[in-house]
Parts: structure tokens; C-alpha cells; sequence
């Protein structure tokens, strides 16, 4: 199956820093990832959808200022987490679709940031 | 407004019995709803997809119905194994291919 991978696992940083979070898939054309947001014992939250080449759209509520995504090539997006302070702490994980096979979504393992 | 709500947040069963979970939406018309399984610390991982016109689908241990009358989609695992203990979400299709997700039932399966 399709594989996407999401770099680094795990991240702690100083509050004030921006930390950088890679989302790759490795063996397909991504046109489309998508970037969630975990708290504990909760559910996905769609942050933005990222589009090869455009803009990415982001959530009611999400700060694009904040949260700066790029897609610069088909099988990779970023996710820039500026300024970071505790209470962006938890676990960001992205997905990717292929438009050419399923409706599947295909999604990495996920990030664990932690702001002290 | 829009929900999908998982039915319990934790469900305990008897290893070899059938584990149902159940998917409810409201003010939804999703053309598919998926299932993922997510593991402690780890990325979902897709199990099985329903589109509209379909009321039921099958792969090996995993079977899913999906109800557009009444919103509902039931999951179920059969012959449930200890292995098959984790978090099962219940997605649906909202539009321009975003998934919403729901909360998510905790399936604990003792030998």
C-alpha cells in the first residue's frame, strides 16, 4: 500500500521557536496532503488542506499566520509551526491522496511536538 | 449543526465475539464514510470504505453497513482477536474530499 511518511516523530522545542515538520509520501504522487491536529484522547482536527503548487486552505480557526504550510512538489508538504508556545503542543499528523487511484486517504505516522 | 458521533468512547469485549461500533452523523450527505483503526502514538491507518449506494461491505474479519435514511454506519469485527484492541474512527467525506472525523471508540478485547 501507499506509504507516507512524516518527519521528525518527535520534537521538543523552546517556546518562541518555530519548528518544521516534513510530510512525504514515497511511493505516489500526492496532489493533495492534508495537515490534522490530535489532543489526547481526541479526535482529528483538520488544520488545512495543501494543494501541489497553490495555497494552501486553511480551517476556520486555524492561524495561517501561524501554521505555514507549503507544497512545493508532488510528494512533499510542510508544516511550519511558528512561534511556538506550550499550548501548540500535541500530535500533527498529515495525510495524502492520490486523485489517480482511490478516495482513500493515506496518512503518516504522525508528530509529536512539545513546547516548553 | 453538523456531528458525527461515535456511540461510547470505550467498548470492552470477550476475545471471539463480535465488537459493534456504531458511526452517527447529522446534517451530512457524505458519498462514502470510512473506517480507520489508530493505534497509541501512531498515524490512522484506512480499513474499509462505504460509498452511498452501497449497504454493505466485507474484507476478511471487517464488515461495515452504511444507512443514509438513518445516518448511520455500523462497523464490525468478528471473532474479535486481542490484536484487534485499539481506537476505531468513523469518517466521513464533507466536501472538496476533506475528512471529518469522529471521536473515536476505544475497543479493548480480553483473552
Amino acid at each position: 500500500g501507499a506509504v507516507v511518511s512524516q518527519h521528525p516523530s518527535r520534537v521538543i522545542c523552546k517556546s518562541g521557536t518555530s519548528v518544521k515538520i516534513e510530510c512525504r509520501s514515497l511511493d505516489f504522487q500526492a496532489t493533495t496532503m492534508f495537515w490534522y491536529r490530535q489532543f489526547p484522547k481526541k479526535s482529528l482536527m483538520l488544520m488545512a488542506t495543501s494543494n501541489e503548487g497553490s495555497k494552501a486552505t486553511y480551517e476556520q480557526g486555524v492561524e495561517k499566520d501561524k501554521f505555514l504550510i507549503n507544497h512545493a512538489s508532488l510528494t512533499l508538504s510542510t508544516l511550519t509551526v511558528t512561534s511556538a508556545h506550550p499550548e501548540d503542543s500535541s500530535f500533527y499528523i498529515c495525510s495524502a491522496i492520490d486523485r489517480g487511484w482511490k478516495d482513500e486517504q493515506y496518512f503518516g505516522p504522525g508528530t509529536r511536538l512539545t513546547v516548553t | 449543526s453538523q456531528k458525527i458521533e461515535q456511540n461510547s468512547e470505550a467498548l470492552n469485549i470477550q476475545e471471539g465475539k463480535t465488537a459493534t461500533l456504531t458511526c452517527n452523523y447529522t446534517n451530512y450527505s457524505p458519498a462514502y464514510l470510512q473506517w480507520y483503526r489508530q493505534d497509541p502514538g501512531r498515524g490512522p491507518v484506512f480499513l474499509l470504505l462505504i460509498r452511498e449506494n452501497e449497504k454493505e461491505k466485507r474484507k476478511e474479519r471487517l464488515k461495515v453497513t452504511f444507512d443514509t435514511t438513518l445516518k448511520q454506519s455500523l462497523f464490525h469485527i468478528t471473532a474479535s482477536q486481542p490484536a484487534d484492541s485499539a481506537t476505531y474512527l468513523c469518517a466521513l467525506e464533507g466536501n472538496t474530499d476533506k475528512l471529518i472525523f469522529g471521536t473515536g471508540t476505544r475497543l479493548q478485547v480480553f483473552p
